[in-house]
Parts: C-alpha cells; structure tokens; sequence
C-alpha cells in the first residue's frame, strides 16, 4: 500500500476563516512534508517533518501552521489567509533508512481564498 | 544551488509518435524519481531510479539514469493520450529530507 490521503479535495474559504487541512499516511514513513502547487509550476516545499519534529520551514508565513499529531498524521491549520494563497496544497511521505526515500504525494486540497 | 533542469518544457505530438524527456543537474544525486500529474491531482509516481546506468521499463515508459548519476531520461515509445500530463523530476538533497523539482514537462499526445 502505497497510498496517502488527503482531506478535504476541495476547500473555499474566506480571509477570515480558520481552517484545517489533514494527511495521512500509514506506511510506516517517518517523514511528512506540505507543498504549494500554483498551477503549471512544480510543487513548492513549505514544511517537513521527520520522526514527528519540524525539520524544515521553508520560511511560510505564520498564517500556516503545520502540525504532527503522531507518525500517520499531519495537519496544516489555516488563518487569515490571503487570496494568493490560492493553490494546491499536497503532502507526501518518504521511508527512513532508505538509499531510493521515494517521496509518495497525495491527490492534493485545492484551496480557493476568496 | 542544486537545480534540476527538464527539457523540453512543452511537447505536442501525434498518437503513435515516440519522445523522450531530459532531467539534468551537475550535482550527483543517490537516486531520482520520476512523476506523472494530471490537473487538480497529485503527482503519481512512475519510477525511482538509484544506480549508475540503471534502465527501468514500465509498459511503453523507459527510464535510465545517467552513469554519473546527475541526469536521467523519460523515453516513451508509440505515445498515446493516456500520456498527457505533466511530468516531473525530483531528487532528494543529500544529508537533507529536501526533494528538489524539475520544472516539468507538459505533454499533450493529440488523439
């Protein structure tokens, strides 16, 4: 099973709101990552965990904030966000101790900010 | 900076017709990934390839992976429509969890 899960597929929400993006995976990887897609463009890396610890902050504003409740889940809490933040949002996963640590994606949170 | 240059950026062609993709870098990486994505989805992953002059078959897609390990290639042989996307290169930073990103291929194979 090579399969990671996202929820919700798709978001609207407004400037004002608080929302929350989830992740999960159970495949045993240890690391959990959240990228920004804009459309025709590559994946952005935001965020990285690795054995539940932050590893990396690709310098994302403060509106977005990951969280790693345990090894299976992630989560991304959204607030006051802004209409460029429009895009979509994928996690993915990778095996430890592996020479290939293929990264495997999700189908993605399209995220609308009106 | 670790860049990952893919060419050619757009490609149209006829059913039937073969093409190949280039992933380039001068940096060595210990392996390399290659993905397929469809609009509004995430990236599906087709292979990883991790030895020197490793080639990998998958149906009609061959991957090699160049011998010094900093470049590799996407062959597809008789393309068919089921091949639009985007495809994607990515390799991980050594010492890092950071994967870095090709700029993608956009195919679109005309029926």
């Amino acid at each position: 099973d090579t399969e990671v899960t996202q929820t919700p597929k798709h978001l609207v929400m407004g400037m004002t709101n608080k929302k929350s993006l989830k992740c999960e995976q159970h495949m045993g990887h240890r690391a959990m990552y959240w990228y920004k897609q804009k459309a025709k463009k590559p994946p952005e890396l935001m965020f990285v965990y690795s054995y539940e610890k932050l590893s990396i902050n690709e310098s994302v504003p403060s509106r977005f904030s990951p969280e790693c409740p345990n090894s299976s889940l992630l989560n991304l809490h959204l607030h006051a966000l802004q209409p460029e933040d429009s895009a979509l949002y994928l996690c993915a996963s990778s095996q430890e101790g592996r020479a290939s640590k293929t990264q495997y994606f999700g189908p993605g949170t399209r995220l609308t900010v009106l | 900076t670790q860049l990952l240059e893919q060419s050619p950026q757009f490609l149209s062609i006829q059913e039937g017709e073969n093409l190949t993709v280039y992933c380039n870098s001068s940096s060595v990486f210990s392996s390399l990934q290659w993905y397929r994505q469809e609009p509004g989805e995430g990236p599906v992953l087709l292979v990883t390839v991790v030895t020197g002059g490793e080639v990998k078959k998958l149906k009609r897609l061959t991957f090699q992976f160049g011998d010094a390990r900093k470049d590799s290639s996407l062959h597809i042989t008789a393309a068919q429509p089921g091949d639009t996307g985007l495809y994607l290169c990515a390799a991980l930073i050594a010492g890092t969890y950071k994967y870095i990103f090709g700029t993608g291929t956009r195919l679109k194979v005309l029926a």
